[in-house]
């Protein structure tokens, strides 16, 4: 099963209201990245946060990390229509040597 | 600096075919990672290349295979294709081994087995 599991598994809100994607993950990990999907195309990476930290900001988007509960939040602030797309959380856990991506959140900006 | 480069973009091969897809790291980048997406499984790790050398590998069956060369330039290889085994395949390259560093996607191969 995946080590990452997104929610909510779909998001549609309005343009300029702030989107919230969680993640949550099973085992230790060293560190916790985020990326987006546009359709079809490759990923492009967002964030990445390590295990020992517990927020990173860039730009509009905010991630939080909690190790005790073994969760990752995603914030979009003020969200535009160019931000609809699916965001992957992903997990380099201890002892796995690899990346674990979650099944995703698609995101919709509605004008 | 150029990014990650996938080709061919697209692909449409029948079943029991084989098929070999190339991946051109950002210069400078010695791990280059493959992933299949699906819309059932989602992304899977499939193999790490670095400096030539297979790091790690999925829970592929042996059909899927890869290579790295000299230069960091990858391909992956399936033969005896499958109808499963349509999907987007992506490569990613990164300084570092691929769990501590940020990966680079290129823009995807889309297979489609008939």
């Amino acid at each position: 099963s995946q080590q990452g599991e997104e929610d909510p598994q779909a998001l549609s809100i309005q343009e300029g209201e702030n989107a919230t994607m969680n993640c949550s993950y099973k085992t230790s990990i060293n560190n916790l990245q985020w990326y987006r999907q546009n359709s079809g195309r490759g990923l492009v990476h967002l964030i990445l946060i390590r295990s020992n930290e517990r927020e990173k900001h860039s730009g509009r988007l905010r991630v939080t990390l909690d190790t005790s509960k073994k969760s990752s939040s995603l914030l979009i602030t003020a969200s535009r229509a160019a931000d609809t797309a699916s965001y992957f959380c992903a997990t380099d856990y201890q002892g796995a040597q690899k990346l674990v991506f979650g099944q995703g959140t698609r995101l919709t900006i509605n004008p | 600096k150029a990014g990650v480069t996938q080709t061919p973009r697209y692909l449409i091969k029948t079943r029991g075919q084989q098929v070999t897809l190339s991946c051109s790291p950002i210069s400078g980048h010695r791990s280059v990672s493959w992933y299949q997406q699906t819309p059932g499984q989602g992304l899977q790790f499939l193999f790490e290349y670095f400096s030539e050398t297979q790091r790690n590998k999925g829970n592929f069956p042996g059909r899927f295979s890869g290579r790295q060369f000299s230069n960091s330039r990858s391909e992956m290889n399936v033969s005896t294709l499958e109808l499963g085994d349509s999907a987007l395949y992506l490569c990613a390259s990164s300084l570092n081994l691929v769990a501590s560093d940020t990966q680079y996607f290129g823009p995807g191969t889309r297979l489609t087995v008939l």
